[in-house]
């Protein structure tokens, strides 16, 4: 079972471009989400999924686009990415809703330089 | 306004110890209080949750204690070992999170 696989593992960026950070579930999950962590900030939500075709904003949606065409798919689209963005990003999926276990892939350290 | 806050920020505890962490949180409305633990490099992972409609869930050596009126929880970790050195972040419905406690087990 792979469960949720994030790609990049890591990535460099310039002030300015533009990247995708891949995420997929094979567990069939309903409801994915997208956190960053930060020192000293814990995790942060950025945007959430509820079903294919239906995402919503988090904590700190600034920046960040999402889309989700098919049930296993969520990437998170940075547009003009900025040093702010220099964090470590999450994907995770849970069977249903906010309220029940999310499972979360291993991570993407991004770095903007 | 934090919705969840967390202490304390670092933890040192001898092997055989108990360990507890603290949380607080804002809005009644939430429903699902898990606590994840993460270990250098690697992703969260759900180590035991609990809903408001109960006061203590205990699994194996963790426990989880609940108070409704004080909008507070905790994580107790019995018998402390040196393989539950981690990070440990306490959740209100997965959108809110603590800023995290960094454990030590000392041997």
């Amino acid at each position: 079972n792979a469960g949720v696989t994030q790609t990049p593992k890591f990535q460099v960026l310039k002030t300015g471009q533009s990247m995708t950070l891949q995420c997929a579930q094979d567990m069939n999950h309903e409801y994915m989400s997208w956190y960053r962590q930060d020192p000293g900030m814990g995790l942060r939500l950025i945007h959430y999924s509820v079903g294919a075709g239906i995402t919503d904003q988090g904590e700190v949606p600034n920046g960040y686009n999402v889309s989700r065409s098919t049930t296993e798919d969520f990437p998170l689209r940075l547009l003009s990415a900025a040093p702010s963005q220099t964090s470590v990003y999450f994907c995770a999926s849970s069977y249903s809703k906010e309220n029940t276990e999310a499972f979360f892939g291993q991570g993407t350290r991004l770095t903007v330089v | 306004q934090q919705q969840v806050k967390q202490s304390p920020q670092s933890l040192i505890v001898q092997k055989g110890g108990i360990s507890i962490i603290n949380c607080a949180y804002e809005n009644t409305a939430f429903d699902y209080f898990p606590w994840y633990q993460q270990f250098p490099g690697k992703g969260p992972a759900l180590l035991i949750a609990i809903r408001p409609d109960v006061s203590e869930k205990k699994e194996g050596r963790f426990t989880i204690s609940f108070n409704k009126s004080a909008k507070q929880f905790s994580l107790h970790i019995m018998d402390s070992q040196p393989g539950d050195s981690a990070t440990y972040f306490c959740g209100a419905n997965n959108l809110f999170f603590g800023t995290g406690t960094r454990l030590t087990v000392i041997p």
